[in-house]
């Protein structure tokens, strides 16, 4: 069964570091998104791509963050200066034409320091 | 108000009982509704679309009622293995938009 993947499963970083977090959506799909979960608190929306655009963000997708496709597999975000509320699990997840139902990935976990 | 709003629990329940899980949405605009279970430090995995005419998969029974901005499970017959946290997920957008999660009920289920 495909499934969405990512990499790395953890990363630990000093605050004011850049990091980027890797995700290999399922070959088909076409809809891209970014999700954190900090520790305790529920799952929030960071940003939907299509189209090799953004077509939404959040509040809380600033000007730190940034998403790319560089090629026909790979999705990234980055986060060009961590801080320390960065730390949380960061969930990529896609989506097909039908665009019922979001596969999530298996995460990263980030902790900035 | 929150957009998605969901009684954190935890349910503690004995193996084969009966347990259901309410939610309610502020947005009567939402699309398209859905229970994904997350277990602890995992991916949320897809559980069941909701729909208005309700739906069963197996255990579980999911309804919407739109009206009411409410959605439910049903799960029966409960197992060791249904220990999780089940989340209450609403999308706004059928167009590729974005899912809004609410903050999860945890149930454990006891032998």
């Amino acid at each position: 069964e495909p499934e969405v993947t990512q990499t790395p499963s953890h990363q630990v970083t000093q605050m004011g570091q850049e990091v980027i977090l890797r995700c290999v959506p399922i070959s088909n799909h076409l809809y891209f998104y970014w999700y954190r979960q900090i520790l305790g608190q529920k799952v929030e929306f960071l940003v939907s791509f299509y189209n090799n655009e953004i077509s939404e963000k959040s509040e809380i997708f600033d000007d730190q963050f940034s998403v790319e496709r560089p090629d026909g597999s790979n999705f990234t975000l980055k986060i060009r200066s961590t801080k320390l509320e960065d730390s949380a699990m960061y969930f990529c997840a896609s989506t097909g034409q039908s665009q019922e139902t979001q596969y999530f990935g298996p995460g990263t976990r980030l902790l900035v320091l | 108000r929150k957009e998605v709003e969901q009684d954190p629990g935890p349910f503690n329940v004995p193996e084969g009982a009966t347990v259901a899980f309410n939610c309610t949405y502020s947005n009567s605009a939402s699309q398209s509704f859905f229970w994904y279970r997350q277990d602890c430090r995992k991916e949320p995995k897809l559980l069941m679309s909701v729909y208005s005419s309700g739906n069963e998969d197996g255990r579980f029974t999911a309804q919407l009622n739109r009206a009411s901005q409410y959605i439910s499970l049903l799960i029966r017959d409960s197992k060791l293995s249904d220990s999780a946290t089940y989340l209450c997920v609403v999308n706004d957008d059928n167009q590729g938009g974005k899912l809004i999660f609410g903050q999860g009920t945890e149930l454990s289920v006891k032998p």
